[in-house]
Formats: C-alpha cells, sequence, structure tokens
C-alpha cells in the first residue's frame, strides 16, 4: 500500500522566506509526527498529533516553527522568516493508534535557506 | 527523561563478516526499542523493534538486535555484511507507558561494508 509522503522533496530559499511543508501520512493512521534531521545531529522531534487532540508542539524550536493537521489526515508544517540554521532535512512520520505502534516515515524534505 | 546513546559515529566492516552497531539507552520505566535504517537521499525504514518477550528480536534484511536489560543496550547485529547494507542506522526509544509519544533518537551511525 502507500506510504507516507512529503512534497516538495527538496526546496531551496532565501533567507527571510516562509515555507510549506506538506505532509500525506498513511490512510488510517491518527499519529503524525514532523522531525528534523540535521547534519550530524540526528532526529529531533518537532511537533505530534494524535487524532482530534491538541497537538504536543514541545518540540517546536521558536514560534516561526508552526504545524496543522487538517481533517485529521494532510499535515503542513510552516516556517517563517526563514533562517540558514533550518536548513536540514524535515521528516514526517505517522502510525496507527495505541501506544506500542511502529512510526513509519516518509522520504523527507530537503530545505536549503540560503 | 528519555535518552539513546550510538557510541560510534562510524562502522567499517569487510564483507562477509559479522557487523555490530551499539546502542545504549535510558529510560525511566520498560523501553520500547527501535532501530531503522536511512539509505541516501530517503527516509527512514523500520527494521525491527523489541517491546517485550524474546531478548533477540530478528528484523528485515538479516538484521536481529539483542535487548541487554542489565546493560540497557540493543546493539544492531548481522552475521554477514553485505555492501547493500551500507547506510546510516538509528536507534529509538520511548518508554513503553508514555503512549503514542515521539520516538527520542540517536544520532546515527554510518555504516560502511567494503568489498
Amino acid at each position: 500500500g502507500a506510504g507516507v509522503s512529503q512534497s516538495p522533496s527538496n526546496k531551496v530559499t532565501e533567507k527571510g522566506k516562509d515555507v510549506e511543508l506538506r505532509c500525506d501520512p498513511i490512510s488510517g493512521h491518527t499519529a503524525l509526527y514532523w522531525y528534523r534531521q540535521s547534519l550530524g545531529q540526528g532526529l529531533e522531534f518537532l511537533i505530534y498529533f494524535q487524532g482530534n487532540s491538541a497537538p504536543d508542539k514541545s518540540g517546536l524550536p521558536s514560534d516561526r516553527f508552526s504545524a496543522e493537521r487538517t481533517g485529521g489526515s494532510v499535515s503542513t508544517l510552516t516556517i517563517q522568516r526563514t533562517q540558514q540554521e533550518d536548513s536540514a532535512v524535515y521528516l514526517c512520520a505517522s502510525s496507527t493508534p495505541g501506544g506500542l505502534e511502529t512510526q513509519y516515515f516518509g522520504p523527507g524534505t530537503r530545505l536549503l535557506v540560503l | 527523561a528519555q535518552s539513546v546513546a550510538q557510541p560510534e559515529d562510524q562502522v567499517n566492516v569487510a564483507e562477509g563478516n559479522p557487523l555490530t552497531v551499539k546502542c545504549t539507552y535510558s529510560v525511566s520505566g520498560n523501553p520500547y526499542l527501535f532501530w531503522y535504517v536511512q539509505y541516501p537521499n530517503r527516509g527512514l525504514q523500520f527494521l525491527l523493534k523489541y517491546i517485550t518477550g524474546d531478548n533477540l528480536v530478528k528484523g528485515s534484511y538479516g538484521f536481529e538486535a539483542e535487548f541487554n536489560k542489565s546493560q540497557t543496550s540493543f546493539h544492531l547485529k548481522k552475521p554477514s555484511a553485505l555492501v547493500s547494507d551500507s547506510a546510516l542506522y538509528f536507534c529509538a526509544v520511548r518508554d513503553i507507558n508514555s503512549g503514542n509519544t515521539p520516538l527520542v533518537f540517536g544520532k546515527g551511525t554510518r555504516l560502511s561494508v567494503i568489498a
């Protein structure tokens, strides 16, 4: 079946511009996660959605970062006034509800801020 | 707090030899442990996980991992490495009782299998 998809696959932007990154989770997966992978830093949790509950935003690095999830499916991560340190690969993952479910990852969006 | 340590940034092994990629973890309760692999320009692919039961977990592509509670380790192993195993490997953990919460990942270990 279809996996997690993300778009765009690559994004180059100028410092100060806003960007939107999209994630389509696996159908039926109510949990959705955003992570950031920076060179040599591993994966950093950003935000987590579970069904209709309020999202866990504890990982967002600044108020320039926000995310929403419409209709319990597609999610958009928005970075306002991008900075060079925002350059990274942004990964989305989804899982079914429950406490012991495996997270499945999309291919990521590679963001480069010039 | 939960944490994962992957002490080796890079592991080099000759094709056909056994490989081990090390991982140690810290959680307040019982751990739920994962290994993921990332090939160049790709997302993370699930390899295997440990929840409970047999300490030796078998996963995809011939990989296995051994859970050792006393050493708080979950090392990834394969009896005979292939060149195609060359990739970036991530260990991840969360507390079993923390619900469907985000995983805490290690910084990754780059495996290079040399022909």
